[in-house]
């Protein structure tokens, strides 16, 4: 099993919908990540979290949101969805220590 | 404004042929990791440079970090099909804060 485990993997839907994007890890580590990424391009972080109560805004938080239920599980949210957040919603882990990033496998959203 | 620029971008070349990327960087690193990416695929980990002249070598790859020159490399030898992939850094600066930034990629294509 996956280290860094991300549902739904492919997820379409229609404008206007909520969805949420679930992210757990057995890695023990205490850091969260959402990034997204588009076609040819690289990856923006939408939210981090150092731990459950400490959640922060990245580069391109608008439009999204985040939940820490427990040091294992970060869940983002698009509360309305629109066209233009169509892309590759990535997760990722890392040790305070290191800073190292251990990847989920991705979770790609199509919104109509 | 904190940048983390790799050239170039793009990189379309001939197997068995040399060639390097560049990672450049605007700040103080603390430690610098290269990753890999398939399309569509998740991130994976290739190497991590702890300190100035540090060199990490995995077969056809070897990376090496310039602190001085905020410079990172990632030398490919004689080049093969299946190192195609895109190729991003990522800078790990600001102490303990363990804050981090990516670099905006390099797509590489190894034509037969």
């Amino acid at each position: 099993d996956a280290d860094v485990t991300q549902t739904p993997r492919n997820r379409i839907t229609k404008t206007g919908k909520r969805i949420m994007l679930e992210c757990s890890q057995t890695k023990g580590h205490d850091r969260m990540y959402w990034y997204r990424q588009d076609p040819g391009l690289g990856l923006r972080l939408i939210y981090y979290s150092f731990d459950v109560k400490d959640i922060n805004k990245g580069e391109i938080s608008d439009g999204y949101s985040v939940s820490r239920q427990a040091q294992a599980k970060f869940s983002l949210s698009l509360e309305s969805a629109i066209p233009n957040q169509t892309a590759l919603y990535f997760c990722a882990t890392s040790w305070r220590g290191t800073g190292e990033l251990f990847f989920g496998e991705g979770s790609r959203l199509t919104v109509l | 404004e904190l940048k983390v620029e790799q050239n170039p971008l793009f990189l379309s070349m001939q197997e068995g042929k040399n060639y390097t990327i560049y990672c450049n960087y605007s700040t103080t690193s603390d430690r610098l990791y290269w990753y890999r990416q398939d399309p569509g695929k998740s991130l994976e980990s290739l190497f991590v440079l702890l300190s100035n002249g540090a060199v990490k070598q995995e077969g056809r790859l070897m990376a090496s970090l310039d602190t001085k020159a905020r410079l990172s490399t990632l030398h490919i030898t004689a080049a093969v099909h299946d190192l195609s992939a895109t190729y991003f850094c990522l800078l790990v600066y600001g102490g303990a804060t363990n804050k981090l930034i990516f670099g905006t990629g390099t797509l590489l294509a190894v034509q037969p």
